[in-house]
């Protein structure tokens, strides 16, 4: 079975754009989550979705939203991109909303 | 507000070396204490789930226990392809949403 796939593996913007990440979970997975990872931090809570509806937010600011799809695939939406959201953006999966999570490799975004 | 603090922040073996990482946690209601280990540009993977104090789990060289203050991963006779960034994370409240420790990086040389 594929796990957790991420796309694009790699990003480079500057500032002001806008970016888009991806992410398709583990089959028969409901439960998408999203994680910003700064070099040499652990992983920050952004966003979880559960069955199309919002069910967490961590303390990030409104330039970043994101949506589940009825397929359970999930978007990143970041705009008006600071150097500050340069990072590894990773989205995990789980079965439930209170499940285990597994992890994908990553969007590596370098904001210029 | 959930803490979670670990160490040490990096760890350098000789293989066969045994050792402890620590994480220490400040939370109000927790639900579950996860283990994972990241490679450097992946994901984290999962290792462990415990649940409450006195619990202890087991994979190959690793052994993670937990108490109502802190976990510790045990990794026993360490080989070089144990080199890793060892994450730990705390559950609380609804959802399945982790707050992080910084990591332990660990090295295993040969």
């Amino acid at each position: 079975d594929a796990g957790v796939t991420q796309s694009p593996t790699h990003l480079i913007k500057t500032r002001g754009q806008h970016v888009t990440l991806r992410c398709s979970p583990i089959s028969g997975h409901k439960s998408v989550s999203w994680y910003q990872q700064v070099l040499g931090q652990g992983p920050q809570f952004i966003f979880q979705y559960y069955e199309k509806e919002e069910r967490g937010r961590g303390n990030f600011p409104d330039r970043f939203s994101a949506r589940q799809f009825p397929n359970y695939s999930s978007e990143l939406n970041v705009n008006a991109l600071l150097l500050g959201d340069s990072a590894l953006y990773l989205c995990a999966s789980s079965l439930g909303s209170n499940e285990k999570l597994f992890f994908g490799s990553g969007t590596q975004l370098s904001v210029l | 507000e959930d803490q979670v603090t670990q160490s040490p922040e990096a760890l350098r073996l000789q293989e066969g070396e045994s050792s402890s990482l620590n994480c220490s946690y400040t939370v109000s209601g927790l639900r579950g204490l996860f283990w994972y280990r990241q490679d450097p540009g992946k994901g984290p993977e999962f290792l462990f789930t415990l649940y409450s104090a006195g619990e202890e789990k087991e994979k190959e060289r690793l052994k993670a226990t937990l108490t109502k203050k802190e976990s510790f991963l045990h990794i026993t006779a360490p080989k070089p392809e144990d080199s890793a960034t060892y994450l730990c994370a705390v559950i609380t409240g609804g959802g399945n949403k982790l707050t992080f420790g910084t990591g332990t990086q660990l090295k295993v040389e040969l």
